[in-house]
């Protein structure tokens, strides 16, 4: 696979009900982002994973979100019951590593949540 | 706290004309900056990037310009064209990767034909 990929591309679902969105990082990125971005706004940083290291979780908005890390590879961003204040586009983002010109980050196209 | 800023949420120009997109950040342990487009419905895509060893980086159409001592840069595109419309993020980092990338909350460019 030449990029990031996310799934699913759009998700809908009820106030309450808990989603899982996916992201495959570009094989050897070590480092791994979530981000996401409500309508009208700029990108909001969630979480970050740094090979082994412990990830950085500052971003989380609250204990209803989680996200796991595989090693270097796919990634699963958890949301508990979800809220309408939930719904925006989520987006994943690769990079070489730590620093840099290695932190050019590659950007999925994003999952795009609907909470009803 | 917001470390990377940029001011100006939307700019019009006209096509044929220079686009300035401006980039304040407060964090001093910054070094190395990123520019990213971004289009409707996909992810953003990587730019231009400057090192604060340098105080310009140019690429075809486009230069980012870097002040450190006013922690300011600028994304200069010359000649617009209507394919440029987009959102621009501005992105921090540190070359020692002490630090997180920390986004702007982007610019909307529209280049009118």
């Amino acid at each position: 696979g030449a990029g990031v990929s996310q799934s699913p591309s759009n998700k809908v679902t009820e106030k309450g009900k808990d989603v899982e969105l996916r992201c495959d990082p570009i094989s050897g990125h070590t480092a791994l982002y979530w981000y996401r971005q409500r309508l009208g706004q700029g990108l909001e940083f969630l979480i970050y994973f740094q090979g082994n290291s412990a990830p950085d979780k500052s971003g989380l908005p609250s204990d209803r979100f989680s996200a796991e890390r595989t090693g270097e590879s796919v990634s699963t961003l958890t949301i508990q019951r979800t809220q309408q204040e939930d719904s925006a586009v989520y987006l994943c983002a690769s990079s070489l590593g730590r620093g840099g010109f290695k932190n050019e980050q590659f950007f999925g196209p994003g999952t795009r949540l609907t909470v009803l | 706290d917001q470390q990377v800023k940029q001011n100006s949420p939307s700019l019009s120009v006209q096509e044929g004309r220079i686009s300035i997109l401006n980039c304040d950040y407060t964090n001093s342990m910054f070094d190395y900056f990123l520019w990213y487009k971004k289009y409707p419905a996909e992810g953003p895509t990587f730019l231009i990037s400057i090192s604060s060893i340098k105080d310009k980086n140019e690429d075809g159409r486009f230069t980012v310009f870097l002040n450190k001592s006013a922690k300011h840069l600028s994304l200069h595109i010359v000649p617009s064209q209507p394919g440029d419309s987009a959102v621009y993020f501005c992105a921090a980092d540190d070359s020692g990767g002490y630090q997180k990338v920390t986004f702007g909350t982007g610019t909307k460019l529209q280049v009118i034909p």
